[in-house]
């Protein structure tokens, strides 16, 4: 079965500060990776996904992301965070055979002003 | 507008009472999902459907059932709700075509409270 970890429940940064969220998933084949946003009171958004080629992508908002399959893991990452980055964050996995979404259980992010 | 559309967006009941959750998009996206979120949980997946008339169950579909009459609607019934059932719903829609399976478009949510 495909599961997805994220390692921090809770991360509290400063404004412009470095963000990297750790994101691990399990399964040996073929994998969609996507990384989602969820603003306070407000559903889901999609920040970026991975389906193939070029492991780095790049999303909205300045966030990025980079596959690393031999360490099965997708972690998110931006260079400099601002306030309006405040949100909880999920991975999700799909992979190849099944017909669902898995979802971490979300990192809260807290950026101060 | 691109959309999902959910109803109702709030909703308190109390336990056993039967309701319905209505969601519905305007993507022509033939997958179509149900998930929940609680605090410390994530989001756990109630049931999919792939197309019409086909429907899955996801991680969590104890105590709940789902239709896909037509495309556009995935209603989620709760027949006999009970306080452990309290949570956001989130429904979602997405593409699924040639086994290739794409970025899921989210609804509102409804937050549901049973007592």
């Amino acid at each position: 079965a495909q599961s997805v970890s994220q390692h921090n429940h809770h991360v509290i940064l400063s404004e412009a500060a470095s963000l990297e969220l750790g994101c691990n998933y399990s399964y040996g084949g073929t994998v969609n990776l996507f990384w989602y946003v969820q603003y306070p009171g407000q559903h889901l958004q999609l920040l970026l996904k991975y389906f193939s080629g070029d492991p780095l992508v790049k999303g909205i908002k300045g966030f990025e992301a980079e596959f690393i399959k031999s360490k099965f893991s997708f972690n998110l990452r931006k260079p400099s965070v601002q306030w309006s980055d405040t949100a909880e964050y999920f991975c999700a996995v799909n992979a190849e055979g099944y017909s669902t979404l898995t979802f971490g259980k979300g990192t809260m992010l807290l950026v101060s002003p | 507008e691109a959309q999902v559309t959910q109803n109702p967006r709030y909703l308190i009941t109390v336990t056993g009472k039967k309701l319905t959750v209505t969601c519905s998009q305007n993507m022509n996206h033939e997958y179509m999902s149900w998930y929940r979120q609680d605090p410390g949980l994530g989001l756990r997946q109630i049931y999919y459907s792939m197309n019409v008339e086909v429907t899955d169950k996801g991680d969590v579909p104890e105590g709940y059932k789902v239709s896909r009459k037509e495309k556009r609607n995935f209603p989620l019934i709760l027949e006999s709700p009970s306080p452990n059932q309290t949570s956001l719903y989130f429904c979602a829609s997405s593409l699924y075509t040639g086994g290739i399976y794409n970025e899921q478009f989210f609804g509102p949510g409804t937050r549901l409270t049973v007592l």
